[in-house]
């Protein structure tokens, strides 16, 4: 089975702080994502990326940055936190290859408050 | 229609009674829809991936079917029970764009 584990699954920070929030898949996927999901809304993309050391901004970049130096690892930064930034944070991987078509595989969620 | 649109928003029934709700998307530039479960504090699951006009997928008491000429997908579920409690989460993927609804929180009361 396809894991994806995420660093934290509740985080408090404080306004200004530098958050990171890592993301683990140990299916060898091409493809990372990253989103938020807020009430009401759908989960919205954040940041993706098809390769390492390749991203590509989503809908919502603004605020956030990534890193991906392994193929397994994908890493979203939150320069300088505000409140406006508490939300869930989910992370997925998926295959380029394969079926079912792109199907996403997700983490846990990272619910992050900032304070 | 521009985004992928879920209804109701909430949903609340009775252990037994069976229920759906519905996934609108753009039908311009459609490659796969896919449905996702999403219990509270678990990781969203996969429960179908669909692609051709006419399909209908069935794991146990879930099914869903596909209208990919007027754009919406119907997810039915036979006899609630409580474990069903989840929001149920579309996503239509056009292109290399995946675009996800806001997804059905449903309720199912013992």
């Amino acid at each position: 089975d396809v894991k994806v584990t995420q660093s934290s699954r509740y985080l408090v920070k404080r306004t200004g702080e530098k958050v990171f929030l890592e993301c683990v898949q140990d299916m060898d996927h091409e493809n990372m994502f990253w989103y938020r999901q807020d009430p009401g809304l759908g989960l919205r993309l954040i940041y993706f990326s098809y390769d390492v050391k390749m991203k590509e901004k989503g809908d919502i970049p603004e605020g956030y940055s990534v890193s991906r130096e392994k193929k397994e690892r994908f890493s979203l930064i939150l320069e300088s936190a505000s409140t406006n930034q508490t939300s869930m944070y989910l992370c997925a991987s998926s295959s380029t290859s394969g079926t079912p078509s792109y199907e996403q595989y997700f983490g846990p969620g990272t619910r992050l408050t900032v304070t | 229609i521009l985004n992928v649109e879920q209804s109701p928003q909430s949903l609340h029934v009775q252990e037994g009674d069976s229920t759906n709700f519905t996934c609108s998307f753009p039908s311009s530039n459609f490659y796969a829809l896919h449905w996702y479960r999403w219990e509270t504090a678990k990781s969203p699951e996969a429960l179908f991936v669909m692609t051709l006009n006419g399909d209908e997928k069935k794991k146990g008491r879930i099914s869903a079917t596909l209208n990919t000429k007027e754009g919406y997908s119907y997810l039915y579920i036979k006899g609630s029970q409580p474990e069903d409690s989840a929001t149920y989460l579309c996503a239509s993927h056009l292109n290399n764009d995946m675009r996800f609804g806001a997804g059905t929180r449903l309720t199912v009361k013992p």
